[in-house]
């Protein structure tokens, strides 16, 4: 929200095509996240990082992978791997306050496997 | 590893009605963030709860932290068609990242 841009708004895939969904900040955030959001769900993590250059798997990253190159930009390519990738993709970022973590999320990539 | 439920996961009201929604953990928290989701957009921060008992009024939302720090609500008093959307609340223990719950779904009738 604010500050968070993602594209495509819409992505649409071969199956046994990779992707890349671009997720980028201009908040100055250390952290960035990953989710999934599927109907019923809720947000599942799929990866997140804290550091430049450092990342970590979430709870959902089989099938995933992702990069962090530079603070701003945290893109998340799905790869082939990925058995049901249709979903709606969430990026977010987040700053440390006094008193815990705010995620603020971007406008999200409708993801759908043809 | 952590979790989080919320209920109840749908909840149609008519505009005016109040409407609760309750945010269950396993864990004892740290502090408990809630979050409201339009159809069609993505999650926007709304709130978070830091101490035991802590509560928080927004308007027409009034949020609560219980005092065992593993529970939390979030109360809407005479709905209105614009509350419509899905309410997660998000906690987190310690060093773990944010957990989400899977959300209350609320749509209001005029």
């Amino acid at each position: 929200d604010g500050g968070i841009t993602q594209s495509p708004k819409y992505l649409f895939r071969k199956e046994g095509q990779n992707v890349t969904l671009s997720c980028e900040q201009n908040l100055n955030h250390d952290a960035m996240y990953w989710y999934r959001q599927d109907p019923g769900q809720g947000l599942r993590l799929i990866y997140y990082s804290h550091i430049v250059n450092d990342f970590q798997k979430g709870d959902i990253a089989e099938g995933y992978s992702v990069s962090r190159e530079k603070k701003e930009s945290f893109p998340l390519t799905v790869t082939s791997a990925q058995k049901n990738p249709t979903a709606f993709y969430l990026c977010a970022s987040s700053i440390e306050g006094r008193d815990g973590e705010t995620q603020y999320f971007g406008p999200g990539t409708r993801l759908l496997v043809l | 590893g952590q979790q989080v439920m919320q209920i109840p996961q749908y909840q149609h009201v008519q505009e005016g009605e109040d409407f609760t929604t309750y945010c269950n953990s396993s864990t004892t928290l740290s502090n408990i963030q809630w979050y409201k989701q339009r159809p069609g957009g993505h999650p926007v921060f709304l709130i978070q709860l830091v101490k035991s008992g802590e509560v928080k009024k927004q308007k027409r939302l009034t949020f609560q932290f219980g005092e065992a720090k593993k529970n939390s609500s979030l109360h809407i008093t005479a709905t209105q068609t614009t509350d419509v959307g899905t309410y997660f609340c998000a906690g987190k223990s310690g060093y773990s990242t944010l957990t989400f719950g899977k959300g209350t779904m609320l749509l209001v009738s005029p």
